[in-house]
């Protein structure tokens, strides 16, 4: 079954550092990846996907993801944090039967100090 | 353009009664998914709906919950005689198609608070 988790319950960093978000994958066959994130009482937004192709993917709000197929991750990333990228960050895989619904981990809070 | 909307933003009501909440998904999309967001429990997957098909209701947690589409449009999730382990934020999503690619748009959430 199609899965993944994110080892962290949360990150925290300090603004202007490099901000990384956690999250490995269990899929049999091709993975489709997503990060989403969710501000206070907002819905989620989309960030960016992996579907093929380029390992690096660009996103919204300057994040960026790496596919490793070798160590099933896709770690969220942004090369410097802002106050405003505080959120809690959701990585999901699209389950590849039925509904092609989406599989979410648990989420991380980040939390950016200024 | 807008986006996906749902409707109460805040619900409160009392153990037994049944809610509805509304969904306005973006339009054209064809594909429509009810999820559940809850403390613990991160957010797991309730019906999906796509076009004129039969919904697939294999995440509904009990016969308490139901959910229609009408017209592929607007959908409304309907819980009856509500427990307090209801109290969640439930999202509604749409995508264009139901595509492994398609990425989902989210609302901004029903938070549902049952006494």
């Amino acid at each position: 079954a199609q899965s993944v988790a994110q080892p962290e319950d949360q990150v925290n960093v300090a603004e202007g550092n490099p901000l990384t978000v956690k999250c490995t994958y269990s899929v049999s066959g091709n993975p489709y990846l997503f990060w989403y994130v969710q501000y206070p009482n907002r819905g989620l937004q989309f960030l960016l996907k992996y579907i093929t192709g380029d390992n690096l993917v660009k996103g919204s709000y300057g994040f960026e993801a790496e596919f490793n197929k070798s160590q099933t991750s896709f770690h969220l990333k942004k090369p410097s944090a802002l106050v405003s990228d505080s959120a809690l960050y959701f990585c999901a895989v699209r389950v590849l039967y039925g509904n092609n619904r989406l599989a979410f981990g648990k989420g991380n809070q980040v939390v950016v100090i200024p | 353009g807008a986006g996906v909307s749902q409707s109460p933003s805040n619900k409160v009501t009392e153990k037994g009664k049944d809610v509805e909440l509304r969904c306005d998904p973006i339009s054209g999309h064809t594909a429509l998914y009810w999820y559940r967001q809850s403390l613990g429990q991160g957010l797991e997957f309730l019906i999906y709906f796509q076009g004129n098909s039969a919904p697939d209701k294999s995440g509904l947690p009990s016969d308490r919950f139901s959910a229609e589409r009408t017209g592929g449009s607007v959908s409304t999730l309907t819980i009856q005689r509500t427990q307090q382990e209801d109290s969640a934020v439930y999202l509604c999503a749409s995508s264009l198609t139901s595509g492994r690619a398609s990425e989902q748009f989210f609302g901004p959430g029903t938070r549902l608070t049952v006494l």
